[in-house]
């Protein structure tokens, strides 16, 4: 049982380039999130969504978008990335949004320069 | 804005000693969760504890919850040098598909 998998792990982008991650789950979870970790700042919501084919924004959505294409798949794009974006980025999901615990991914370490 | 602030910020204690923390939140809750997160890696939930709930215990681990107070703390007992990580407290409002931390409390055990 995998659980929550982050791909990839470690990156490094020029201003203004674009990238996706991606979040895989295998519980079938509803609920899956999008945080970025910050020194100071702890674990901020970027985006979230409730299931398959819906999305919300979260604290710090600008400059970020994300699809749920698919119940195990979450994804999180940059579009022209900047050096404020230079974060951890974990991804998390939950059975449902009440008295369950997020499970969260192992995270990735994004540098923009 | 976080909804749960965590107080201390850092603790440093020795082995075999009890570990508190505590978390503030703002507005009324469904439920509050601790979670643990070891240097570099994903947090790890440790406890939940609902609105209704006052007092829970998880092996070494004693939540406690006072709506009244919006606050919570977490006791670690006998800390082992294992323990050494970041804990956050993250809350659930009523009405909200989210879940929110806080800045998190980093804990050394000195062996």
């Amino acid at each position: 049982n995998a659980g929550v998998t982050q791909t990839p792990k470690f990156r490094v982008l020029k201003t203004g380039q674009s990238m996706t991650l991606l979040c895989a789950q295998d519980m079938n979870h509803e609920y899956m999130y999008w945080y970025r970790q910050d020194p100071g700042m702890g674990l901020r919501l970027i985006h979230y969504s409730v299931g398959e084919g819906t999305t919300a924004k979260g604290e710090v959505p600008d400059g970020y978008n994300v699809s749920r294409l698919k119940k195990q798949n979450f994804l999180l794009g940059l579009e022209s990335a900047a050096p404020s974006q230079t974060s951890v980025y974990f991804c998390a999901s939950s059975y449902s949004d009440r008295n369950t615990e997020a499970f969260f991914g192992q995270g990735t370490r994004l540098t923009v320069v | 804005s976080q909804q749960g602030e965590e107080d201390p910020q850092a603790l440093s204690i020795q082995e075999g000693e009890n570990a508190t923390m505590n978390c503030s939140y703002k507005t009324s809750i469904n439920n509050l969760q601790w979670y643990r997160q070891n240097s570099g890696r994903g947090l790890v939930h440790l406890i939940l504890i609902r609105s209704n709930e006052r007092e829970k215990h998880s092996g070494r681990l004693r939540v406690t919850l006072d709506t009244s107070k919006k606050s919570s703390s977490l006791l670690i007992t006998a800390s082992r040098a294992a323990d050494t990580a970041s804990y956050f407290c993250a809350t659930s409002p009523f009405g909200y598909q989210k879940v929110t931390f806080g800045i998190g409390t980093k804990l050394q055990v000195i062996p």
